[in-house]
């Protein structure tokens, strides 16, 4: 079964805090992808990697980093927690549309529950 | 601007119905579309893919059709039961490049007995 692991699931941290969020997959997938949901707004893309070392930035990079040193690995890092970045982050991967005839299906894990006080 | 709409009101239907959800999209000629399932508090999950050239996929009590001319994809569920509740997504890669999805806000299906 395949399976993308994030490490922790509910966080709380205070404002200014460094926040790491850590993501595992276990199906030798090139792509991995951070996205925050929030009510209303739906899933959005924060930064997606294609290759190790190699990073894009999605719909709302501002505030976050992403760090891939490892095919298998994918973190998001807040340099500065902030409230408004309470939310659900969820990690996902895929392989490239070509490399199968799913297309792009995503893998999600299960969510990490963030909340900055 | 690419935009993706799903009907942001909870979807409440009879158990055995069949529940009928809509995407629509503007601005973009996807070469696929996909549904998710998701339930509350967990990652979601991929049902079904259905690409430009198909009009209609089935999986079990699962169906989609994809008209590219209306933009608009919808999502069936037939015989419905209650375990089907769950909020349903749908997704479009808006760039071309294959990379990466971008999702609808999704619509809350809430099946009754």
């Amino acid at each position: 079964d395949v399976k993308v692991t994030q490490s922790s699931r509910y966080l709380v941290k205070r404002t200014g805090e460094k926040v790491f969020l850590e993501c595992v997959q276990d199906m030798d997938h090139e792509n991995m992808f951070w996205y925050r949901q929030d009510p209303g707004l739906g899933l959005r893309l924060i930064y997606f990697s294609y290759d190790v070392k190699m990073k894009e930035k999605g719909d709302i990079p501002e505030g976050y980093s992403v760090s891939r040193e490892k095919k298998e690995r994918f973190s998001l890092i807040l340099e500065s927690a902030s409230t408004n970045q309470t939310s659900m982050y969820l990690c996902a991967s895929s392989s490239p549309s070509g490399a199968s005839s799913s297309g792009n299906t995503i893998y999600f894990g299960e969510g990490s529950w963030l909340t900055v006080v | 601007s690419q935009k993706i709409e799903q009907n942001s009101e909870a979807l409440n239907i009879q158990e055995g119905k069949t529940a009928t959800l809509t995407c629509n999209y503007t601005n973009y000629s996807p070469a696929y579309l996909q549904w998710y399932r998701q339930d509350p508090g967990r990652g979601p999950v991929f049902l079904l893919l259905i690409r430009e050239n198909e009009k209609e996929k089935r999986k079990e009590r699962l169906k989609v059709t994809f008209d590219t001319t209306l933009k608009q994809s919808l999502f069936h569920i037939t015989a419905s039961q209650p375990a089907d509740s769950a909020t349903y997504l749908c997704a479009l890669d808006i760039t071309g490049g294959g990379n990466k999805l971008t999702f609808g806000t999704g619509t809350q299906l809430k099946v009754e007995l």
